[in-house]
């Protein structure tokens, strides 16, 4: 089946720390992945996606690469900040899922300054 | 184009009323799905249409919940009678469902409080 496992949070980090949230995915075929993010009180954005292995998404200084091997997609930004502090989503879709879409439980992440 | 629209934002209604959601899905998009959020269960696929025909139905709770896509730009989802337990932020998504490696976009929400 398809399913996407995130690291538990909540995640609390000092400004201009470094970031890693885990995740990884169990999928047939070979489905895009995506990282969406919640800010308080609004609906999820797409923050970054990568549609094949070994690809890397990138956006607004965050990262993840595609890694089939390890089946994963792991979220990093080298320098956080207070502004960077919502829930981080990970989800995989492709049309092996029938093109929908499977979220991982989200992980809180709090930058305080 | 203005993304994904819902209404209302936000929604208070005694139990056992009848509460309509409504999702109006970005042009040209085939795919819509209703998500439900809340804090002890997160984001929960309720149900998901391609070209306005339901998919996947299997998340939605039980029979006082239904849902409708009567066309391509406009869907609802109904709880009749509402009960203190549907109290959530409910999402609707759309996406290009016919195209590999397509993005969902998501509305702002409807948080429906049942009291």
């Amino acid at each position: 089946g398809n399913s996407v496992t995130q690291m538990e949070g909540p995640v609390t980090l000092s400004e201009e720390a470094f970031l890693t949230i885990n995740c990884t995915y169990t999928a047939t075929g070979y489905p895009s992945l995506f990282w969406y993010v919640q800010y308080p009180g609004e609906g999820l954005q797409l923050l970054l996606k990568a549609t094949k292995a070994d690809d890397k998404g990138s956006n607004k200084g965050f990262e993840a690469t595609y890694r089939k091997e390890t089946t994963s997609f792991h979220l990093e930004k080298g320098s956080v900040q207070v502004s960077d502090s919502a829930v981080y989503f990970c989800a995989l879709s492709g049309s092996d899922t029938g093109n929908q879409f499977y979220f991982g439980t989200g992980t809180s992440l709090t930058v305080i300054p | 184009d203005a993304g994904v629209i819902q209404s209302p934002r936000h929604e208070v209604t005694e139990m056992g009323q009848e509460v309509t959601l409504r999702c109006k899905p970005i042009s040209g998009h085939n795919s819509l799905f209703w998500y439900r959020q809340t804090m002890m269960r997160g984001l929960e696929l309720l149900i998901y249409f391609n070209n306005n025909v339901p998919i996947d139905d299997s998340g939605m709770p039980e029979d006082r919940f239904s849902a409708k896509m009567p066309n391509a730009s406009f869907s609802t989802l109904k709880i009749q009678p509402s009960e203190p337990r549907d109290s959530a932020v409910y999402f609707c998504a759309s996406s290009f469902g016919d195209r590999a490696n397509t993005e969902a976009f998501f509305g702002q929400g409807t948080r429906l409080t049942v009291v």
